[in-house]
């Protein structure tokens, strides 16, 4: 793995409680990534990260907010977790948007259940 | 809508070349096929990558054809650790901050003893 960690790797919930995901790299890397997993649908975007303070919505942002407030940290909330959204979290981190550097590394994932 | 079509699973013999096909038909010009695996619940591990070119690096090699509308991940010496979910991949570049990788549901493959 290139550096990435996720917490918690694993997280029961209820319904309508707030979820924070953290996801931490080491690689000073300047683009990160959301992506949930859910069976029959592979890996979705949830939100990206362009730099500090910068970041835009992916495919499916609905229910989802981020924050980067320094380079080795991007975090998604679900501010009010719904069964919906019991899925497979992966962090991914690169280093560019072009070239061989544009390379999307993941982490280990964080599996959520909302009850 | 879908940007990669796989096999939803294949088998293949330990020892023997697996090729993994995937079409991509309405790609772009400047969008790159990428190939990942997944192995059983872990983050997606890189592959390999091209645009128009055949690639090849440790790992695999990948043949792009000629008008870019499939491509084969080639394993050479498939081996019982190259079991896992493989995904082709389209980036598209779609703004001036971000890079979208489209994961299909990918090719299952079973490597047999």
């Amino acid at each position: 793995d290139a550096g990435i960690t996720q917490s918690p790797r694993h997280k029961v919930t209820e319904t309508g409680t707030p979820v924070t995901l953290r996801c931490h790299q080491t690689e000073n890397h300047r683009y990160m990534y959301w992506y949930r997993q859910d069976p029959g649908h592979g890996l979705r975007l949830i939100h990206y990260s362009y730099g500090v303070k910068d970041t835009d919505k992916g495919e499916v942002s609905d229910g989802y907010s981020v924050s980067r407030s320094k380079t080795e940290d991007f975090l998604l909330t679900l501010e009010s977790a719904t069964s919906s959204q019991t899925s497979v979290y992966f962090c991914a981190i690169s280093e560019s948007l072009a070239g061989v550097k544009e390379t999307q590394y993941f982490g280990p994932g964080t599996r959520l259940l909302v009850l | 809508d879908a940007k990669t079509t796989q096999p939803p699973s294949m088998d293949c013999a330990e020892g023997r070349a697996a090729n993994l096909p995937c079409n991509h038909s309405t790609i772009s010009g400047n969008e790159y096929v990428y190939w990942y695996r997944q192995i059983h619940s872990q983050g997606p591990q890189y592959i390999i990558h091209g645009l128009k070119n055949n690639e090849t690096n440790e790992m695999a090699s990948l043949i792009i054809t000629e008008d870019r509308k499939s491509s084969t991940l080639i394993l050479p010496h498939a081996t019982l650790r190259d079991t896992a979910v493989y995904y082709c991949i389209v980036r598209v570049t779609f703004s001036n901050t971000g890079n979208q990788f489209y994961f299909g549901t990918g090719t299952s493959l079973t490597v047999i003893p």
